[in-house]
């Protein structure tokens, strides 16, 4: 069974920054794209960032270019989102899927708050 | 940026009707097109992939059709467990784009 659980949310200050943990079990970690997909509250879905099998390529949306940085640990199937200069229209639940082009298996999805 | 749109925002429907959501992008995507079902508190649920794939475990009554900018997502005789919010997503370019979802409640 595909397992995606997601962890480092919480309330977060404008500017402040947060890193979001994605731990993987049931499938081959290292042979999967792996994205993040958030969703403000009440809103729709917005793609966020993903990362190729081997971390060597990422995409990024234009929202969180040059402020979000994913990453991934193929050693212990683990992804992650450093989340930098935080902004209140971040505020969303972050959700770790699998794939790059359809997100296949979902985590639970954790929550950021961005506020003061 | 493609952008993707979803009609009608909410469908109010009889248990044992069908219902027809739809799904228009601003630009072609040929049939790079995924549907989720997302209920509340819950996470999207993969539904369906290119366009018309049923993703696995998903029951035959969910069908998708449609190429291009055109597209159907088509649930026969809707089960109480069906009630949920559906999004359509394109994955023809980057940045992939939801449409804003279409609430499916009962009538």
């Amino acid at each position: 069974e595909v397992l995606l659980v997601e962890s480092g949310g919480g309330l977060v200050r404008p500017g402040g920054s947060v890193r979001l943990s994605c731990r993987a079990s049931g499938f081959t970690f290292s042979n999967h794209w792996m994205t993040w997909i958030r969703q403000a509250p009440g809103k729709g879905l917005e793609w966020v960032a993903s990362i190729k099998e081997d971390g060597s390529e990422n995409f990024y949306v234009d929202a969180v270019e040059g402020r979000f940085t994913v990453s991934r640990d193929n050693a212990k199937n683990s992804l992650s989102l450093q989340m930098n200069s935080l902004r209140a229209e971040d505020t969303a639940v972050y959700f770790c899927v699998t794939g790059l082009a359809v997100a296949a298996f979902w985590g639970q999805g954790t929550l950021v708050a961005v506020a003061s | 940026e493609i952008v993707m749109s979803q009609s009608p925002a909410i469908l109010s429907v009889s248990p044992g009707e069908r219902a027809t959501l739809s799904c228009r992008a601003s630009d072609s995507v040929t049939n790079n097109l995924a549907w989720y079902q997302q209920k509340p508190g819950q996470a999207p649920r993969l539904l369906i992939y290119s366009a018309s794939t049923r993703a696995t475990s998903i029951p035959a009554r969910f069908s998708g059709s449609g190429s291009g900018t055109d597209f159907t997502l088509t649930i026969t005789s809707l089960q109480s467990e069906d009630f949920a919010v559906y999004f359509c997503q394109q994955s023809q370019s980057w940045p992939f784009t939801f449409g804003g979802g279409t609430k499916v409640e009962a009538k």
